[in-house]
């Protein structure tokens, strides 16, 4: 089974101030992981995504995510924050075992930049 | 660049009520998907769709539910007899092969009253 965790609903940071929204997961294989912004009213956009390499993966406007498979996580992070990144972001996880190709969402994380 | 859409933005029906929510995927995708997002909780998967089947569907995904690509271009989302619950908004997403990422489309919010 596959689960991923998002433990803040809300992340509040200072504009330039480096970001981070927490995500962590469970899967019984190796795991293929995404984050999602979403907007309001609009869909989720793809932000980035580790598949395998690199445990460093860079992304759109800015952001990157770590893989670390000893804590079982895939953190979202950005060196430093802009008000237009104030969005609902969500973490997905697919397990690349048990045949299902389906990713599992996590609750999301509302992200607050301030002025 | 290319993107998914779906029509339309905003569906208020009655309950018992049949609807239809319509998505244009990307057009070299190959997979599709429903996905339901219930205000202020996760998005949670529905359906897949690839080469015209069913290939998964989550517990959400009753007799009540159904798909169809009748045309290679549309991929719709049914709903027979609306539910209060089934108010949510409805996101399409699409995908050209396995282990890429999904694009969503921006969602239709289903009302029902």
């Amino acid at each position: 089974a596959q689960s991923v965790a998002q433990p803040e609903d809300q992340v509040n940071v200072a504009e330039g101030n480096p970001l981070t929204v927490k995500c962590t997961y469970s899967v019984s294989g190796n795991p293929y992981l995404f984050w999602y912004v979403q907007y309001p009213n609009r869909g989720l956009q793809f932000l980035l995504k580790y598949i395998t390499g690199d445990n460093l993966v860079k992304g759109s406007y800015g952001f990157e995510a770590e893989f670390n498979k000893s804590q079982t996580s895939f953190h979202l992070k950005k060196p430093s924050a802009l008000v237009s990144d104030s969005a609902l972001y969500f973490c997905a996880v697919r397990d690349t075992t048990g045949g299902s190709y389906i990713p599992t969402f996590g609750r999301g994380t509302s992200l607050i930049v301030h002025p | 660049e290319p993107e998914v859409t779906q029509t339309p933005s905003h569906q208020v029906t009655q309950m018992g009520q049949e609807v239809i929510l319509r998505c244009v995927p990307i057009s070299n995708h190959l997979y599709f998907y429903w996905y339901r997002q219930i205000l202020g909780q996760k998005v949670e998967f529905l359906v897949s769709f690839y080469n015209n089947e069913i290939s998964e569907k989550s517990e959400i995904f009753d007799d009540q539910f159904s798909v169809e690509r009748p045309d290679g271009s549309n991929f719709t989302l049914k709903i027979r007899s609306t539910k209060l619950e089934d108010s949510a908004m409805y996101f399409c997403a699409s995908r050209v092969s396995m282990g890429n990422e999904q694009f969503f489309g921006p969602g239709t919010r289903l009302t029902v009253l």
